[in-house]
């Protein structure tokens, strides 16, 4: 059974970093491309970055882009969102998710990052 | 960035009753189309992906059709668990953008 289960959110000032891991099993995680998807409270989704199964090739929504940084260990199964000078803006919960041609075809249970003074 | 333009923004229909989602790209996205639905309180989950093929475990009830700028998802005989969220995303060009969601809910 694919899981992802998402860790490392919570509150942060405004400027501050926070670091986002997803935990997958279930499938070989080294074959799969993965994303970060995130949905602001009682708002849409939105796309935030992708990076290919070797972890070669990223992508970004512009409006993160020089802020977040995707990544991932694929010897520990464990994708990342590192995020810098965090803004209101990004308050969100953050979903991972398996990257299939560019569909997302499973979802973590979501992370909650809360970008407040 | 390509815009996703998803119609109505909510629905209201009986048990059994078919329901159609209408989703409208903003140039052509060549049926990269995919569906998701979000029940309340839970993380998304994969529908339709190229527009018309069913994701493993899917109802077949759920059917999704459409070509270069207009797209619909189809759900036949409601059921009370098909309340929910649905969500359309264009995968043809980054961003990938979703639409704003229909939000479906029993009459």
């Amino acid at each position: 059974e694919v899981q992802l289960v998402e860790s490392g959110g919570g509150l942060v000032q405004p400027g501050r970093s926070m670091k986002l891991s997803c935990a997958a099993s279930g499938f070989t995680f080294s074959n799969y491309g993965m994303a970060w998807v995130r949905q602001a409270p009682t708002k849409g989704l939105e796309w935030v970055a992708t990076i290919s199964y070797d972890g070669s090739s990223t992508y970004y929504r512009d409006s993160v882009k020089g802020r977040f940084t995707i990544s991932r260990d694929n010897a520990k199964s464990t994708l990342y969102l590192q995020m810098n000078s965090l803004r209101s803006e990004d308050t969100a919960t953050y979903y991972c998710t398996r990257d299939k041609r560019r569909v997302c075809d499973y979802w973590g249970q979501g992370v909650m990052v809360t970008v407040s003074s | 960035d390509i815009q996703m333009t998803q119609s109505p923004a909510s629905l209201s229909a009986s048990l059994g009753e078919t329901v159609t989602i209408e989703c409208l790209a903003s140039e052509d996205i060549y049926s990269n189309l995919a569906w998701y639905q979000q029940k309340p309180g839970k993380s998304p989950q994969l529908l339709i992906y190229y527009a018309n093929s069913l994701n493993d475990g899917v109802p077949s009830r759920f059917s999704g059709s459409g070509s270069g700028t207009q797209y619909s998802l189809k759900i036949n005989s409601l059921q009370s668990e098909d309340v929910s969220i649905y969500f359309c995303q264009q995968n043809y060009d980054s961003p990938y953008t979703f639409g704003a969601g229909t939000k479906l809910e029993l009459k």
